[in-house]
């Protein structure tokens, strides 16, 4: 079964820190680029950040460069984003998600169930 | 960055009856090399994570019920969702993939209940 699974989650304070991972089954990530999507509590859903096949194209939202880092170990058959200089406006669920057909602009086919990432003192 | 607009916010259909969801772009997302809409649609269920149902604006994904249908092309899209079911409620996105470099957004969401 073709699946994602997301861990790394939690409750920080603002300004902390935080590594959040996703496994791959089922299929290989290294022919596929690769996203992370949020979703604050009872709002809509906003692309994160994504990384090429290789890890050496990266691309991400306006409001968490400089702060967050998309990266991958294929040979792990995984995904990372470190989240650093945390906002209470992170608070959000944080999916891992697959861009379809290897296509970096493609639609996403394949979601993890979540991670909720809290951010408060 | 593109901006995606949804109508209505929410709606309530009858079972069996159409359900029709519109998504509009701030600028055309029609890549004229390929003639592609980079539009996808979205269905997500109260605790669960998004599920793609259309993708290319008009290319259903595997799996997916026959009922769901994509159109439109440039900046105006549509779902619809013929002979409504109980399991159709949910809250449906349209998302944009055609921005360089990639800032892939979605719009607002569409609440679908049943009336």
């Amino acid at each position: 079964e073709v699946q994602l699974v997301e861990s790394g989650g939690g409750l920080v304070q603002p300004g902390g820190s935080l590594r959040l991972s996703c496994a791959a089954s089922g299929f290989t990530i290294s022919y596929y680029w690769m996203s992370w999507v949020r979703q604050a509590p009872g709002k809509g859903l906003e692309w994160v950040a994504n990384i090429e096949q290789d890890g050496s194209e990266k691309y991400y939202v306006d409001s968490v460069k400089g702060r967050f880092t998309i990266s991958r170990d294929n040979a792990k058959n995984s995904l990372y984003l470190q989240m650093n200089s945390l906002r209470a406006e992170d608070t959000s669920v944080y999916y891992c998600v697959r861009s379809r057909d290897g296509n970096n602009y493609d639609a996403f086919d394949i979601w993890g169930q979540g991670t909720m990432v809290t951010v408060s003192s | 960055d593109i901006v995606m607009t949804q109508s209505p916010d929410s709606l309530a259909v009858s079972l069996g009856e159409r359900a029709t969801i519109n998504c509009k772009s701030s600028q055309s997302v029609l890549y004229s090399s390929n003639n592609k809409n980079y539009l996808a649609w979205y269905q997500q269920k109260p605790g669960q994570p998004p599920k793609l149902l259309i993708y290319w604006a008009s290319t259903r994904q595997s799996g997916v019920p026959d009922r769901f249908s994509g159109s439109g092309s440039g900046t105006d899209f549509t779902l619809t969702i013929s002979g409504l079911q109980a399991e159709d409620v949910a809250v449906y996105y349209c998302q944009q993939y055609y921005s360089t470099p990639p800032a892939f957004t979605f719009g607002p969401g569409t609440k679908v209940d049943i009336k």
